[in-house]
């Protein structure tokens, strides 16, 4: 059974805090993603990772970075906290295998930056 | 750019009723095309996928290359349906490309 797990449900940080969100997967897959989940915005792509050290910008990095160190692990940082970062983060893995792309997520983490 | 639209944000039906969830994609390449869903308090999954031309739960999705859509159906919503929708795309054949979703679109299905 796949597994994605992220480090922690739910987060209260202080604007200028430097955050960061972890988050694990056991299938081996070559490809993670970082997500915010906003009410009638729908997901939005942070950054994604396809592979260990490399990166690439999604549609919304302002504010954000990522490190890939390890292959089942991929962290995004939250260099210096804002308000506007208040979301639900969502992470997720897949295989870059042809017919396994199936993108498979984590529980999400709550962050509330006050 | 890859872009995935859902023009609603909810739609509402009663039990039995048909149901379409609306879909439209923008990209130049060869798309592979996704629903997945979120029920209450759970983690979002996996509901379908162009290529294997299945029907999960009742539910089917036919992708339309001329109209570049990919409407959800079924054709007799159940309470248990009740749930968020995304759509999502990524490049067919590609295997590090970024994977990208929709707005989404919660369904309400009333006894």
């Amino acid at each position: 059974d796949v597994k994605v797990t992220q480090s922690s449900r739910y987060l209260v940080k202080r604007t200028g805090e430097k955050v960061f969100l972890e988050c694990v997967q056991d299938m081996d897959h070559e490809n993670m993603f970082w997500y915010r989940q906003d009410p009638g915005l729908g997901l939005r792509l942070i950054y994604f990772s396809y592979d260990v050290k490399m990166k690439e910008k999604g549609d919304i990095p302002e504010g954000y970075s990522v490190s890939r160190e390890k292959k089942e692990r991929f962290s995004l940082i939250l260099e210096s906290a804002s308000t506007n970062q208040t979301s639900m983060y969502l992470c997720a893995s897949s295989s870059g295998k042809q017919g396994r792309t199936e993108a498979f997520f984590g529980q999400g983490t709550r962050l509330t930056v006050v | 750019a890859q872009r995935v639209t859902q023009p609603e944000k909810l739609l509402s039906v009663f039990k039995g009723a048909p149901v379409e969830l609306k879909c439209n994609y923008s990209y130049s390449g060869s798309p592979e095309l996704f629903w997945y869903v979120q029920y209450s308090r759970q983690r979002l999954q996996l509901l379908l996928r162009h290529i294997s031309r299945e029907s999960i739960k009742g539910f089917t999705a036919d992708l339309n290359k001329g109209e570049t859509s990919f409407h959800l159906k079924k054709p007799f919503a159940q309470e248990e349906d009740s749930a968020m929708y995304y759509c999502a795309l990524r490049r067919y054949g590609g295997a590090t490309n970024k994977l990208i979703f929709g707005t989404g679109t919660l369904l309400a299905v009333q006894p």
